[in-house]
């Protein structure tokens, strides 16, 4: 059974562009959920998608998107990037939507400069 | 009042101790309540979590009491150990709207 895994493990951007974060889901999952983690703070949830729909969505305006794939792996996108979205972005897997045991990614590190 | 807070921010411990962290709600829709553990560079993993309906819970070494008249809830680490040293969050979801929300973290050091 392999686990939560995200990419790119770091990444550096100037702010006004766009990026696109991966994840995929650990075996059988079909539940995906993005975090957003600012340094020395909690996790704050962004959305989540369960077969391909989102399935809800935190206070993050629209600029950030996301999708599920039909293997359940997931993209986060984010466009016209400002520095306060330096953080790091957490990918979490469950077997259900709602509040399964969520098990998450090591995570990308995001740098807007 | 969808907020949880969570003290102390950090903490020190020697080996063996009890270190007890702490948090409170204000949402009485809250019926879920985690507590999650980081190592640095990886993502949190749960360690054990608790329902309302039980005043407290614990596996292995790790125990969750629960207030709901206070509307608090504290993780005790038993025979604490340097491996324990890591950043502990506490979360809470209610079930209309399941999204977790975390306190801010405590980061645990227990010395040798």
């Amino acid at each position: 059974e392999t686990g939560v895994t995200q990419s790119p493990t770091h990444l550096i951007k100037t702010r006004g562009q766009q990026v696109t974060l991966r994840c995929s889901s650990q075996s059988g999952h079909n539940t995906v959920s993005w975090y957003q983690q600012a340094l020395g703070q909690g996790p704050q949830f962004i959305f989540q998608y369960y077969r391909e729909e989102e399935n809800g969505r935190g206070n993050f305006p629209p600029r950030f998107s996301g999708l599920q794939f039909p293997n359940y792996s997931s993209e986060l996108n984010v466009n016209a990037l400002e520095l306060d979205d330096s953080a790091l972005y957490l990918c979490a897997s469950s077997l259900g939507r709602g509040r399964d045991t969520q098990y998450f990614g090591p995570g990308t590190r995001l740098t807007v400069l | 009042q969808q907020q949880v807070k969570q003290s102390p921010q950090s903490l020190i411990v020697q080996k063996g101790g009890i270190p007890i962290i702490n948090c409170a709600y204000e949402n009485t829709a809250f019926d879920y309540f985690p507590w999650y553990q980081q190592f640095p560079g990886k993502g949190p993993a749960l360690l054990i979590a608790i329902r309302p309906d039980v005043s407290e819970k614990k596996e292995g070494r790790f125990t969750i009491s629960f207030n709901k008249s206070a509307k608090q809830f504290s993780l005790h680490i038993m025979d604490s150990q340097p491996g324990d040293s890591a950043t502990y969050f506490c979360a809470a979801s209610g079930d209309s709207n399941y999204q977790l929300i975390w306190g801010a973290g405590t980061k645990l050091i227990i010395k040798p």
